[in-house]
């Protein structure tokens, strides 16, 4: 599985937007790219995933570059319990694979 | 719908004891896979179980070991306890193996002593 780059931290305002980027430049054309984030004391969560095009849901929106090398996490409106650690994981769905988790990026929501 | 339960929640061992944590997945799902976390990092992977069968297995020593049932419910063996194992083990379910579909249970907090 490809390796992701995340910077280790960052801060964002309340009710600001909060973009997490992710540089994954030796992915493969089957790779997915996962967001996955862990809030204190919990088990990881899942949040979106995507391929090539961008994603969107309820929780946040995925923009993938032309190239794929790099993605962005996008929380719209960030609020105090979007605080957590995010993790970028690229993985393919073939059988026996896992989630392979790096550091993360430490974000913290301020009021 | 319950979620991913682990048991217990905390437990306090001392060195060269043996451990067992127990996972039941959540309701539909049939692959169980373990984590490790140590303080201030990553979830490191163990294995994945499927169909009872050990699938994959990260890069832990032989003294962890696991067991899946026909429920899918699953546990963690670990002998010979050292000081090191201290760490976050999370139990993770999902359907086969669709990656965006895991669900992490609130793990199991180890203290080895």
């Amino acid at each position: 599985d490809a390796k992701t780059t995340q910077p280790p931290s960052m801060d964002c305002a309340e009710g600001r937007a909060a973009n997490l980027p992710c540089n994954h430049s030796t992915i493969s054309g089957n790779e997915y790219v996962y967001w996955y984030r862990q809030i204190h004391s919990q088990g990881p969560q899942y949040i979106i995933h995507g391929l090539k095009n961008n994603e969107t849901n309820e929780m946040a929106s995925l923009i993938i570059t032309e190239d794929r090398k790099s993605s962005t996490l996008i929380l719209p409106h960030a609020t105090l319990r979007d605080t957590a650690v995010y993790y970028c994981i690229v993985s393919s769905n073939n059988a026996g694979n896992m989630l392979t988790f790096g550091g993360g990026t430490r974000l913290m929501v301020k009021p | 719908d319950a979620g991913v339960t682990q048991s217990p929640t905390h437990l306090i061992k001392t060195r060269g004891q043996q451990v067992t944590l127990r996972c039941s997945p959540k309701s539909g799902h049939d692959t169980v896979s373990w984590y490790q976390q140590a303080l201030g990092q990553g979830p490191q992977f163990i294995f994945q179980y499927y169909e009872e069968e050990e699938r994959q297995r990260g890069n832990f020593p032989d003294r962890f070991s696991g067991h899946q049932f026909p429920n899918y419910s699953s546990e963690l063996n670990v002998n010979a306890l050292l000081l090191g194992d201290s760490a976050l083990y999370l139990c993770a379910s999902s359907l086969d193996n669709q990656l965006w579909g895991y669900t992490f249970g609130s793990g199991t907090r180890l203290t080895v002593v």
